[in-house]
This record gives structure tokens, C-alpha cells and sequence, in this order.
């Protein structure tokens, strides 16, 4: 069993709805949670990231994170074509500079 | 400003070659990491350095892969006897001592 799943999808979902990712997790020892999105060809972008259990937004994406259950989400709001992409989930300890254990990676399409 | 940089952004070599992959990190970032990521993955860490010193390299699949970062700026990933497997995105990514990364654009290595 992999340390973080994520459903590869694909997911495709019309302009303007509200798209939810998921991924869960084993290693309680995680304290970081990020979200980063890669277009195609290109390397993984952080979008945001947060720190223990608790809701973070900017602009139309919001991540959550509840330790007890071990799952973390990211929320697309009023999605746009241009955020078709790849969107990654990755964790780390809780030293700050540490290595990244990251998800499958879930394939996002809006469509216009 | 600049980001992470990568070269060469592709290299094709035939099995048993060795190769070498270069990483330009950010000015003045002080950690810098490796990754691995094949089609359809997520990115699998390799190693971590902090400075000129490899703070952690529990991800290098075996002997054959080796990296440096002489004067704590510069990185190379080299690769000896390459093999079809080998195939994949190496990525970069460099921190200035935080759970931020910012990776670069990777290289794409193909062994025939």
C-alpha cells in the first residue's frame, strides 16, 4: 500500500462548477499538506499548502485537511479551462525542509 | 525571476551509457531536491541535499545513481549504466529552507 492515494481520474467537469480532490493517507507523522498543479510537459507548481488539520483558502481554491481521518481535500471554485491539469497531493514530516512523498495525481478537465 | 532550471530538457542515450543531468536552482536556496517521475506518477524522491552535503539519499534506487552539488548551488544526477527502466522526468526542485519547493521544468530521459 502506497503512504498517499489519489484517484488518477481522469475528471472532467463542465466551466464554472466546483470541482473536489481527494487523497488520502497512512504515515501519521505528516504535518505539511500541499497542493500542486502540473500542466502538460511542464514541473509541479504549488498552488498552496497547509499545516496540520484546518481549512486554508486563496482566491477560488480552498484545502482542508482532517488528521483524523487522514484525508485531505482541495476545492476548485467557478473552475476555468485554464485550470485543466494535473493536480498533485504531497506530504512531509514535520522538520520544514524535507522530502516530498506526493500522490498518483489526479487529471482535471474543464470543459468550455 | 529565475526559476529552477533544468538541462538538457531531453536526452535520449542508449543502454549502458552514462549520463549526467544538470539543476540550476534558485539564487540563494539552500536545500535542493531530485525526483523521479514516470508516466502517470506522481514524483518519487531521490535525494536531498542541504548546502553541499546530502542530508538524505534513502531514495536512490541503487549504486548506479549518484548526485553532487560541489558548491551548494549547481547540481548534477549521474547515471551510469543506464537502463530502459532509467526511463523517465527527473525533476528538480530548490527551497530556501522551508516546506516550499519550486521545481523546475525537468528533464526527460530515455534509454533505447
Amino acid at each position: 500500500q502506497k503512504e498517499v492515494e489519489q484517484d488518477p481520474g481522469p475528471l472532467s467537469v463542465p466551466e464554472g462548477a466546483i470541482v473536489s480532490l481527494n487523497c488520502t493517507y497512512s504515515n501519521s507523522a505528516f504535518q505539511y499538506f500541499m497542493w500542486y498543479r502540473q500542466y502538460s510537459r511542464k514541473g509541479p507548481e504549488l498552488l498552496m499548502y497547509t499545516y496540520s488539520s484546518g481549512n486554508k483558502e486563496d482566491g477560488r481554491f480552498t484545502a482542508q485537511v482532517d488528521k483524523s481521518s487522514k484525508y485531505i481535500s482541495l476545492f476548485i471554485r467557478d473552475s476555468q479551462p485554464s485550470d485543466s491539469a494535473t493536480y498533485l497531493c504531497a506530504m512531509s514530516g514535520l522538520r520544514g525542509a524535507q522530502k516530498l512523498v506526493f500522490g498518483q495525481g489526479t487529471r482535471l478537465t474543464i470543459n468550455p | 525571476g529565475a526559476g529552477v532550471s533544468q538541462t538538457p530538457s531531453n536526452k535520449v542515450t542508449e543502454k549502458g551509457k552514462y549520463v549526467e543531468l544538470r539543476c540550476d536552482p534558485i539564487s540563494g536556496h539552500t536545500a535542493l531536491y531530485w525526483y523521479r517521475q514516470s508516466l502517470g506518477q506522481g514524483p518519487e524522491f531521490l535525494i536531498y541535499f542541504q548546502g553541499t552535503g546530502a542530508a538524505d539519499d534513502s531514495g536512490l534506487p541503487n549504486d548506479r545513481f549518484f548526485a553532487v552539488r560541489p558548491e551548494g548551488s549547481v547540481s548534477t544526477l549521474k547515471i551510469q549504466r543506464t537502463e530502459r527502466g532509467d526511463s523517465a522526468v527527473y525533476l528538480c526542485a530548490s527551497s530556501p529552507d522551508s516546506v516550499e519547493q519550486y521545481f523546475g521544468p525537468g528533464t526527460r530521459l530515455t534509454v533505447t
